[in-house]
């Protein structure tokens, strides 16, 4: 149990364009989602802390208007890269903390491997 | 300013003998530590936590020990087993940071070789 899929696994677009990518917690439901993102060798990095129904929580220096969460759901938040640009190229990767668990539950999904070119 | 640290990008140990991860804080406010191990193309798996009342918490092969006065916890792994090959994440939290969402701050990571 507790699995956390997203989709897609690799995304390649053009310069400009927006991409959306999806996270499931496919058999719990998730109060907290989380959204980080790695650059090579690297740690993974908070971008924001979506609760259901709410808006999320930014990071210091993460645009939202760049960034775009929606937690419609307590199995479903998405994470929409606007007017991607290459600097924008990254490993994304999604939590997800179960409905009254405990502090140290997050389930990670297998993250998505975004190329701007 | 990298608040968790994880100084050794990488560890290679022989099956059998004992493996020791390091990680290193500069944030005080931190109260609760955990290890993620993270296989290619998966997302990290909870592995072991312990709190700041803590200093030592033991599960199995794995072991975590906590120097609150150091601000360094390690994790140690024995015996090493070649199916623990993977990239190990420090993480660290404020309970007192994010209300109730405890945010997690990660190290870099240490990639460990158990060889046969």
């Amino acid at each position: 149990g507790a699995v956390v899929s997203q989709h897609p696994s690799r995304v390649i677009c053009k310069s400009g364009t927006s991409v959306k990518i999806e996270c499931r917690s496919l058999d719990f439901q998730a109060t907290t989602m989380f959204w980080y993102r790695q650059f090579p060798k690297q740690s993974l990095m908070l971008m924001a802390t979506s609760n259901e129904g709410s808006k999320a929580t930014y990071e210091q220096g993460v645009e939202k208007d760049k960034f775009l969460i929606n937690h419609a759901s307590l199995t479903l938040s998405t994470l929409t890269v606007t007017s991607a640009h290459p600097e924008d190229s990254s490993f994304y990767i999604c939590s997800a903390r179960p409905r009254g668990r405990a502090r140290d539950t997050q389930y990670f999904g297998p993250g998505t491997r975004l190329t701007v070119l | 300013d990298q608040q968790v640290k994880q100084n050794s990008p990488s560890l290679s140990v022989q099956e059998g003998r004992i493996s020791i991860l390091n990680c290193d804080y500069t944030n005080s406010m931190f109260d609760y530590f955990l290890w993620y191990k993270k296989y290619p193309a998966e997302g990290p798996t909870f592995l072991i936590s312990i709190s700041s009342i803590k200093d030592k918490n033991e599960d199995g092969r794995f072991t975590v020990f906590l120097n609150k006065s150091a601000k360094h916890l390690s994790l140690h792994i024995v015996p090493s087993q070649p199916g623990d090959s993977a990239v190990y994440f420090c993480a660290a939290s404020a309970s007192r940071s994010g209300g109730s969402n405890y945010k997690l701050t990660f190290g870099k990571g240490t990639l460990l070789t158990v060889n046969p």
